[in-house]
């Protein structure tokens, strides 16, 4: 079974400047979810998908950040302009059922 | 917000001895309790998990131990090994209400060889 698939690895970019993230998770698997996790923390969740709705957006930044499933399948995590403070490793992840299964992540160094 | 508490920050164990991770948790609709092992420059991975009907699960040599009416849980590791130097990551979740999930903080766990 292939693994969530996350790209890129690695970004580094200039506060101000945009970014996307894309995520495609295991086949098959109705929820995905994206966290952020911070150095050091634990994983915080920014937005998860029910198919190609969204289930819970109450820690996502709105203001900067946007997410969208289309076709309930793959995703794609924008920030929108990039504040220092959002350096950190965005994760994406999928399950069906209770297992959740992470990708390996983007690390975004804002300068 | 509700909280899941874990300790310690960082805990280092000579190989061959156990491994204990602590967690807390705030709110009794949270039905399904798992632990996460991360590597450095990986995603977490799911390792075991517990649902509050029971007091203990075994895999291997990872254990949980689950208090219900403390509200508490530990992931014990027997025999640690280097190759168990990772960050653990305690988790709790609502499977039934709203599948919401909340991650303790995390502990690095150092093993000496």
């Amino acid at each position: 079974e292939a693994g969530v698939a996350q790209s890129p690895r690695y970004k580094i970019i200039e506060k101000r400047q945009s970014v996307a993230f894309w995520c495609n998770p295991i086949s098959g698997h109705a929820t995905l979810y994206w966290y952020q996790q911070i150095l050091g923390q634990g994983p915080k969740l920014l937005i998860q998908f029910q198919n190609n709705g969204v289930v819970d957006d109450s820690q996502l930044p709105k203001d900067r950040f946007s997410a969208e499933r289309l076709k309930g399948v793959d995703s794609t995590l924008k920030i929108q302009p990039a504040k220092l403070e959002d350096s950190a490793v965005y994760l994406c992840a999928s399950s069906l059922g209770p297992s959740i299964h992470f990708g390996n992540g983007t690390r975004l160094t804002v300068t | 917000q509700q909280q899941v508490k874990q300790s310690p920050q960082s805990l280092i164990v000579q190989k061959g001895g156990i491994s204990i991770i602590n967690c807390a948790y705030e709110n009794t609709a949270f039905d399904y309790f798992p632990w996460y092992q991360q590597f450095p420059g990986k995603g977490p991975a799911l390792l075991i998990a517990i649902r509050p009907d029971v007091s203990e699960k075994k895999e291997g040599r990872f254990t949980i131990s689950f208090n219900k009416s403390a509200k508490q849980f530990s992931l014990h590791i027997m025999d640690s090994q280097p190759g168990d130097s990772a960050t653990y990551f305690c988790a709790a979740r609502r499977l039934l209400r709203d599948d919401k999930i909340i991650f303790g903080k995390g502990t690095r766990l150092h093993i000496l060889p």
